[in-house]
């Protein structure tokens, strides 16, 4: 069963501009969860989607967006790029919720660089 | 790699020693962990997960002891290999509740040969 992939892997965007990240989770999981990891801040929660919805958000500004389609794959979108926004973004898939299978599962992430 | 922070803590240990990795949870409700595994350029990968109901599960070569009592986990790693070589997370959530998962800062295992 293949893995969550995530593209494009790396990414140099220059300030004010904004960008889109694309994620699909493993086959059969329908939760999609993305993550931002800095050295400064560690691995913060961005959203979850679930059947195309966001049900969480974490502490982050409205410059960074995202969706869920259909088939469970998922965008993330940021803003007006700032210098800050420099970091890996990892997405997570998890199998459907409410059947007690929690287990996350995380893609190789896209290293956005911001210039 | 992308993985590390500038001032992780690092455990250094001798090639075929056991490993232990600490992590102190946020959230007394909190009552499933994960425990991750990063290497330098890639995400983080699922290494052994326990519920709350449980205080030690064992998968092959890793152990994870749970006390809830003073919200403490633990990864024990048996004959630590270079392989082994990494960042290591714990990840803290409510089953009950919501998918947003808590991650601890991440410890540095370094395997001396």
């Amino acid at each position: 069963k293949a893995g969550v992939t995530q593209t494009p892997r790396y990414l140099i965007k220059t300030r004010g501009q904004q960008v889109t990240l694309s994620c699909s989770p493993i086959s059969g999981h329908r939760s999609v969860s993305w993550y931002q990891q800095t050295p400064g801040q560690g691995l913060q929660f961005l959203f979850e989607y679930f059947s195309e919805t966001q049900r969480n958000k974490g502490n982050f500004p409205g410059r960074f967006s995202g969706r869920q389609f259909s088939n469970s794959r998922s965008e993330m979108n940021v803003s007006t790029l700032e210098l800050g926004d420099s970091a890996l973004y990892l997405c997570a898939s998890t199998m459907l919720p409410g059947q007690g299978v929690r287990e996350q599962f995380f893609g190789p992430g896209t290293r956005l660089t911001v210039l | 790699g992308e993985s590390v922070g500038l001032h992780l803590p690092t455990l250094s240990v001798q090639e075929g020693d056991n490993s232990i990795i600490n992590c102190a949870y946020s959230n007394s409700a909190s009552d499933y962990f994960i425990w991750y595994k990063q290497e330098s350029g890639k995400g983080p990968q699922f290494i052994i997960d326990i519920r709350s109901n449980m205080d030690k599960r064992q998968g092959q070569r890793v152990t994870v002891l749970l006390n809830k009592t003073v919200k403490h986990l633990s990864l024990q790693i048996a004959a630590t290999q270079p392989g082994d070589s990494a960042v290591y997370f714990c990840a803290e959530n409510i089953l009950s509740g919501t998918y947003k998962y808590i991650f601890g800062t991440g410890t540095r295992l370094k395997v001396l040969a």
